[in-house]
């Protein structure tokens, strides 16, 4: 069955600095994947998807994540970070064949100090 | 342009009553896929409604059903709610054919 793992249960960063959030994906072929934030009291919004092509992906908010096919890896970075940028974020990857079928992992929060 | 939205927002049950949730898709979606959130979990997929039919499902059990209206509306229902069934309940609309979910708020659902 697939699973996402995201390792990072919690990370703080100083505001200004850069972000690298964590996530693997177990499955055999390589599955559309997604990132997702959700702040407190609102639901998921999409910060940017990998269907194929080049590896390197741009987000809204001025995120990337950067797909792995050697790692099974699609970790999202951030170079600067923002007060706002504060949420937890979610790791998603859907089988190509089913369509709009998510597996989430469990979540990163995200806290940042100033 | 209205996005997805659900009501109620937060509800209160009780062990064995059955409770309804509602979803409006975002204008245009025809497709309407219902997660439960539990705490300190990402969400899990219950199922997803297309032309008033279930397409998929997660591993779910039967006391989740749903239905999807000509408007293209749904409603989770949860029958014989059990304590662990207290999770925030998401819904995503998406245009058939198109990899991409725009999520509700969420009803939070508590069961006492």
């Amino acid at each position: 069955a697939q699973s996402v793992t995201q390792p990072d249960i919690h990370i703080t960063v100083s505001e200004g600095a850069s972000l690298e959030l964590r996530c693997n994906y177990s499955y055999g072929a390589t599955p559309y994947l997604f990132w997702y934030v959700q702040s407190p009291g609102q639901g998921l919004q999409l910060l940017l998807k990998y269907f194929s092509g080049d590896t390197l992906v741009q987000g809204i908010k001025g995120f990337e994540a950067e797909f792995k096919r050697s790692q099974s890896s699609f970790n999202l970075r951030k170079p600067s970070v923002h007060w706002s940028d504060a949420a937890e974020y979610f790791c998603a990857v859907d089988r190509r064949e089913y369509g709009n079928k998510l597996v989430f992992g469990a979540g990163t929060i995200l806290r940042v100090k100033s | 342009d209205a996005g997805v939205t659900q009501s109620p927002t937060h509800l209160i049950k009780t062990r064995g009553q059955q409770v309804t949730l509602r979803c409006s898709p975002k204008s245009g979606h025809d497709t309407v896929s219902w997660y439960q959130q539990a705490l300190g979990q990402g969400p899990q997929f219950i199922f997803q409604y297309y032309e008033e039919e279930e397409r998929q499902r997660g591993n779910f059990p039967d006391r989740f059903s749903g239905h999807q209206y000509p408007n293209y509306s749904s409603e989770l229902n949860v029958n014989a709610l059990l304590l662990g069934d207290s999770a925030l309940y998401l819904c995503a609309s998406s245009l058939r054919g198109r990899e991409k979910l725009f999520f509700g708020s969420g009803t939070q659902l508590s069961v006492l």
